[in-house]
């Protein structure tokens, strides 16, 4: 398989609910990203990783966790989430930070 | 610093008829310029990147930019427009390692 992949595609989530969204790319690049996009609004950098280390946090809710244990593989975990976190999320790695950026298909998380 | 700005929310065009995105960026040296589309509920998608050869930039499915440095813009264009053309456009800018910066983005309504 090649490129990048989003586990799960959906995902419908209570409130007290605890998941994790997962991200993989095949393309042996440096750095990972996460993006969130809601109707109406821009997209939203949220998380940047660079050779495993965090690089960027844009004053993201705490509820909102990432985690990168190795350069493959990216994880946002969820907790305690509130119904105006429903969103595409977006996963994009790169070969480095400033290089052009390829996208998986997005998690669209709905939080009741 | 880095910002971009896609001046278009909305560009409605008929199928068949030229179509004209536009993006106009800031930086501080030459920069690195995008630009991606997204179909509904999609990822996004490289269609084409200027960094810093021929100003006249071609990309998939007959879209082409041109970087103008004295306008500091980067438009992007296509001579006759397809229904499925259809979709959002993120104008992108990076210098450096500067993360790359996303535009708001335009969306593309295609009329038959």
């Amino acid at each position: 398989e090649t490129g990048v992949t989003q586990t799960p595609r959906h995902l419908v989530m209570g409130m007290t609910n605890k998941k994790s969204l997962k991200c993989e790319q095949h393309l042996g690049h440096n750095a990972m990203y996460w993006y969130k996009q809601s109707a109406k609004k821009p997209l939203e950098l949220m998380f940047v990783y660079s050779l495993e280390e965090r690089v960027e946090n844009n004053s993201v809710p705490s509820r909102f966790s990432p985690e990168c244990p190795n350069s493959s593989h990216l994880f946002l975990h969820l907790h305690t989430l509130q119904p105006e976190d429903s969103a595409l999320y977006l996963c994009a790695s790169s070969q480095d930070l400033s290089g052009e950026q390829f996208f998986g298909p997005g998690t669209r998380l709905t939080v009741l | 610093a880095q910002s971009v700005t896609q001046l278009d929310s909305h560009v409605s065009v008929s199928e068949g008829t030229p179509v004209l995105l536009r993006c106009n960026y800031s930086s501080s040296y030459s920069p690195s310029l995008f630009w991606y589309v997204q179909h509904p509920n999609k990822g996004l998608q490289l269609l084409l990147k200027y960094t810093s050869a021929a100003t006249l930039v071609k990309g998939i499915n007959g879209f082409e930019a041109e970087f103008k440095k004295s306008e500091t813009s980067f438009h992007l264009t296509k001579p006759s427009a397809h229904m499925s053309d259809a979709a959002e456009y993120f104008c992108v800018v990076s210098w450096g390692s500067y993360i790359p910066t996303f535009g708001r983005g335009t969306s593309l309504i295609v009329h038959p």
